[in-house]
This record gives structure tokens, sequence and C-alpha cells, in this order.
């Protein structure tokens, strides 16, 4: 059964940092290009960052380019999204997603999510 | 980036109702378009991929068309586990963008 778990989500001060992970099983994980979405409270889903099946390219949403950091670790089967200089605008659920690899970016699985707030 | 437009953000249906949703692209991207379902509090769940494939055990009254710019969800026969939130996403390139969802409500 295909499983992604994230957690390190939590409340943090504007201006602070927060490292997230993503721990998956049930599939051969490094063959996979994987993916951070977010969804503020009450609004939409807006994608965050990609990354290549080997690490070797990654991809950021403007909002975040500069801030966050996304990698991974292919023994482990983890992702993890360091996030810094944290603002109002970055509290959202957090959610991991695997690309189907086919057809372009499909996300055929998803994690539960984790809760970020940035308040003082 | 390709924006995403979808219509209408919300639809009061019926149990039987046949629904459909729109989503337009800024731009063309022949069928690199994935359909999405949300309910509260949950992960969105893949329905569609490639405007028209049906993900993996997903009902087949679940259906999806379009090429270009313009792309449809329909709903052949509303269920009561249909009530949901439903997403469409340019899957052409990064970044990934989606449309601003639709609520598909009880009448």
């Amino acid at each position: 059964e295909v499983q992604l778990v994230e957690s390190g989500g939590g409340l943090v001060q504007p201006g602070g940092s927060l490292r997230l992970s993503c721990a998956v099983s049930g599939f051969t994980f490094s063959n996979y290009e994987m993916n951070w979405v977010r969804q503020a409270p009450g609004k939409g889903l807006e994608w965050v960052s990609y990354i290549s099946s080997s690490g070797a390219t990654i991809y950021y949403a403007d909002s975040v380019k500069g801030r966050f950091t996304f990698s991974r670790d292919n023994a482990k089967n983890s992702l993890y999204l360091q996030m810094n200089s944290l603002t109002a605008e970055d509290t959202a659920v957090y959610y991991c997603a695997r690309d189907k690899t086919a057809a372009g970016t499909n996300l055929d699985y998803w994690g539960q999510g984790t809760q970020v707030t940035v308040s003082s | 980036d390709i924006q995403m437009t979808q219509s209408p953000s919300s639809v009061s249906a019926s149990v039987g109702d046949r629904v459909t949703i729109t989503c337009r692209a800024s731009q063309g991207m022949s069928s690199w378009l994935a359909w999405y379902q949300q309910k509260p509090g949950k992960a969105p769940k893949l329905l569609i991929y490639a405007a028209s494939n049906l993900q993996s055990g997903v009902p087949s009254r679940f259906s999806g068309s379009g090429s270009g710019t313009d792309f449809t969800l329909t709903i052949s026969s509303l269920q009561p586990e249909d009530f949901a939130t439903y997403y469409c996403q340019q899957a052409n390139g990064f970044p990934l963008t989606f449309g601003g969802g639709t609520k598909v409500e009880i009448k």
C-alpha cells in the first residue's frame, strides 16, 4: 500500500524556520518525481515545489523561491522541505504528493498533510 | 505561467443529477490536464489525468474531455459521496497551476 506521511508542521513566528518531512512507503521511491502542494485556510490548492527522482532537478513557485529548499534522501525514502523566512502568507496545510509519471505531472498519491501556522 | 479558470465556483445539485464543470487554460496545452476531488479535511484525490483518462479505482460516472484550452469534468449521475470540491490542474509544465475550485453542494 502506498503511503506518504508528512511531519514537522507547527506554530512558528514570522521570520522563523521549519523543516517538513515526508516519509514514503509502498513503492520504489527512487523511481518517482515528487511535489509539495499547500492549501491556505479556506483557499484552493497551490503548488510549491517539485523534485526529480534523482534530486538533480528542482523547481519552486515564485512565492517560495529563495526561502524554501526541497530535498530528498532516496536511501531513507524521505522528502524534506526546509522553510525559512516564513510569513503569515505561508500558513497552510502542506501536502507531499507523488507524480504518477505519465502524461505530464499528475499527482496520484498524497499525504494527509501537515499544518504550518506562522503567527506571533 | 498558465492560468486556470474554473466555472462555476459552486453548483447545487441533487442525487442523480448530471453535473458539468469547466476549466479554461490561458494558453493551449494539448491534453495535459488533471482533475481532483477534495473532501473537507482530506487530501485531494486524482480522478482524471491527460484530460480524459480515468484514474484507477475511480467510478465510471466521472469523465473528462477537452483539449487545447477548454476542458470539462462530467459526473453523469451524482452520488451522495460526490459532494465535494473539484479542482483542475494543468499538467503541462512548471509552475503547476490549479483552478480555483468548484464546490458541489446538495440542493
